[in-house]
């Protein structure tokens, strides 16, 4: 089983800032299959980006993602109030598809 | 616009069988080009993927619920359920029901049901 480890564990961040997120897997995700979710309270995740760099329908270009084998990051380059939740990645690469832990982006 | 709608029980007792089922709107089924997913959220933690259906009854689940979860495709009414044998209060959980497009390369899980949260207690 792939192990994602996400870091920072908390984010504070102001907004207008730019937001770094990093998910690191105990092996390569094969065929960069590896996504990005956003999640907030009482709500389900929400697809950002795919294939570790694809923009899902509708998300704003404000959110990139880079990153190939085990190194990949989520990037919001200029923060707005509405993006401050909890971030997830996942792999589905390899069965079982796995999520990383998460990160939360708080307002600082 | 797909929609993806979550119902069952929210209180299973402990031994007990976990029942949900995922309506589809919007888009068919039986069309093909979907993996149909169930992935629970235990309180305050993060995901954990239980398993897939494709439209032909094709089945693949996470090896860590040994064997205990069985998902099954009703096509005639959009239909696809989770069933969780031996439950314990480790199976309490937020259950969500989620598409994954199998056409589309390196696609991720592009629509969720808002989910629904069970509890296991006696």
């Amino acid at each position: 089983e792939i192990v994602l480890t996400q870091s920072p564990g908390t984010l504070s961040l102001s907004p207008g800032e730019r937001a770094t997120l990093s998910c690191r897997a105990s092996q390569s995700v094969s065929g960069r299959y590896l996504a990005w979710y956003q999640q907030k309270p009482g709500q389900a995740p929400r697809l950002l980006i795919y294939g570790a760099s694809s923009r899902a329908t509708g998300i704003p270009d404000r959110f990139s993602g880079s990153g190939s084998g085990t190194d990949f990051t989520l990037t919001i380059s200029r923060l707005e109030p509405e993006d401050f939740a909890v971030y997830y990645c996942q792999q589905y690469g390899s069965s079982p598809y796995t999520f990383g832990q998460g990160t939360k982006l708080e307002i600082k | 616009q797909v929609q993806l709608q979550e119902s069952g029980p929210g209180l299973v007792k402990p031994s007990q069988t976990l029942s949900l089922t995922c309506t589809v709107s919007g888009g068919s089924i039986s069309s093909g080009g979907y993996y149909w997913s169930w992935i629970r959220q235990h309180p305050g933690r993060g995901l954990e993927w239980i398993g897939y259906i494709y439209h032909s009854g094709s089945t693949y689940y996470n090896p860590s619920l040994k064997s205990r979860a069985i998902i099954s495709v009703d096509t005639s009414n959009n239909q696809f359920s989770l069933k969780l044998s031996s439950v314990t209060a480790a199976d309490t959980a937020v259950y969500y029901c989620a598409r994954k497009d199998t056409l589309i390369v390196n696609a991720g899980f592009d629509y969720w049901g808002q989910g629904t949260l069970v509890t296991v207690s006696p």
